[in-house]
């Protein structure tokens, strides 16, 4: 079975410019998450999709942040324009969930290889 | 307050012996509990997951939880070099199943 694929793996820009981010999730997975990790930190959620729904986007910096996952498959992010600060790994995970005996619960989350963000 | 809290280390073991990995949560209810590990330029990969009191084992990794104290641990037995690396825990709460919370992660250095 393939895993959560990322792409780019790399990417350096120059502040103000745009830059975008594909993540394909495990296939049958339901939620969808992309996380930002600065180093030394665990990751920080940005936003969570359940099928093609954002449920929790409250750490998403709106003003330059933007997410979309058409179709509830595949997901891309984007920043415009981006900051110095926004260095860091963009990782992508994704997970499944279901109802057992009338309670929710969920599988694990598997991540992608992530994205590695320079802004120069 | 952090949800979820970790020792950032380093820990530093030597080659074959036990090592120990703490975390401790904010108290919510609880649902389930998840080590992973990441190297060093790598994304986490799934060591364990735990969801009742106790122990539980795969290998030579051993997962605890203790619901009551709110803390969840990580003994790794007979520690290899290439065990050497972050250790994240994390936690999702059972009235947002959905959602995960990650500790700032143990660096574990094994010495040969």
């Amino acid at each position: 079975e393939a895993g959560v694929v990322q792409s780019p793996r790399y990417k350096i820009i120059e502040k103000k410019q745009p830059v975008a981010f594909w993540c394909n999730p495990i296939s049958g997975h339901n939620t969808l998450y992309w996380y930002r990790q600065n180093l030394g930190q665990g990751p920080e959620l940005l936003i969570r999709y359940e099928n093609e729904e954002a449920v929790d986007d409250s750490q998403l910096p709106k003003d330059r942040f933007s997410a979309e996952r058409l179709k509830g498959v595949d997901s891309t992010l984007k920043i415009q324009p981006a900051e110095l600060g926004d260095s860091a790994v963009y990782l992508c995970a994704s997970s499944s969930y279901g109802w057992t005996s009338g309670r929710a619960s969920t599988d694990t989350q598997y991540f992608g290889p992530g994205t590695r963000l320079t802004v120069l | 307050q952090k949800e979820v809290e970790q020792n950032s280390g380093p820990l530093s073991v030597p080659e074959g012996a036990i090592a120990s990995l703490n975390c401790t949560y904010s108290d919510r209810v609880s649902q389930s509990f998840f080590w992973y590990r990441q190297y060093s330029g790598k994304s986490p990969e799934l060591i364990m997951s735990i969801y009742s009191n106790g122990d539980k084992e795969d290998g030579r990794f051993t997962a605890q939880l203790n619901k009551a104290s709110q803390y969840v641990s990580l003994l790794i037995r007979d520690s290899q070099p290439s065990d050497s690396a972050t250790y994240l825990c994390a936690v999702n709460w059972g009235y947002n199943f959905n959602k995960f919370y990650f500790g700032s992660g143990t660096k574990l250095n094994v010495k040969p």
